[in-house]
């Protein structure tokens, strides 16, 4: 079935210690979107790709950066992981921005 | 304000009821709208998404969108235990088009 997949499910990372997710997508979507959600509250959207131009939000912090080597990938990297980071991070796509956005199942980030 | 509201819940509603979720937002030129179901611990799902105003059925689910109220609201016939989630409303704004904005969800839990 064409999906999107998050990799890794967990994961633990010390304080400040660089850590990157990724996602992978077979539906062929010219979007990807990279977003973080902390217990009981609303997905934050951080960053978009259309294919592969790259949209920032004005509130993501600068800590956090993606990267689109291909149509079907796209990582999240965070250089240095504060306590704050912690949260579920979810990616999803969608054919075209004004489309519905399918998620992948999301990476749980722990900071030691 | 912000910009899509939902009440938190919980919303309690026995089996085979119909659960009433509503959602304000704020946003005039918004045009599209979904609707995502979100285990505890899990990604959102798609459930429904609508673009017009009235209704849309799907199976037990209808969505209603009122857009000269700004109000959009989703029916889930016959609930059932498994039904039980946080639902969470989304909103595209009007000026990008591409930034999905998500109420805070409703946590909704269908007694036996």
């Amino acid at each position: 079935d064409a999906m999107v997949i998050q990799n890794p499910r967990y994961q633990v990372t010390q304080f400040g210690k660089p850590v990157t997710l990724s996602c992978s997508q077979t539906l062929n979507h010219n979007v990807m979107y990279w977003y973080q959600q902390k217990s009981s509250q609303a997905p934050k959207l951080l960053f978009h790709y259309y294919d592969k131009d790259f949209n920032n939000e004005a509130d993501t912090p600068d800590n956090f950066q993606s990267r689109r080597p291909n149509t079907s990938f796209c990582f999240l990297d965070i250089r240095s992981p504060g306590l704050g980071d912690a949260a579920m991070y979810l990616c999803a796509t969608s054919s075209r921005t004004s489309q519905p956005q399918h998620f992948g199942d999301g990476t749980r980030l722990s900071i030691l | 304000q912000k910009e899509v509201e939902q009440n938190s819940g919980p919303l309690s509603v026995p089996e085979g009821a119909i659960a009433s979720l509503n959602c304000t937002y704020s946003d005039r030129g918004s045009q599209s709208f979904f609707w995502y179901r979100q285990y505890s611990g899990k990604s959102p799902e798609l459930i429904m998404f609508i673009y017009s105003n009235g209704d849309k059925e799907d199976g037990r689910f209808t969505a209603q969108l009122n857009k000269a109220s700004q109000y959009v609201s989703l029916l889930i016939r016959d609930s059932q235990p498994s039904d039980s989630a946080t639902y969470l409303c989304a909103v595209l704004k009007g000026d990008s088009s591409y930034k999905l904005i998500f109420g805070s969800g409703t946590r909704l839990l269908v007694r036996p």
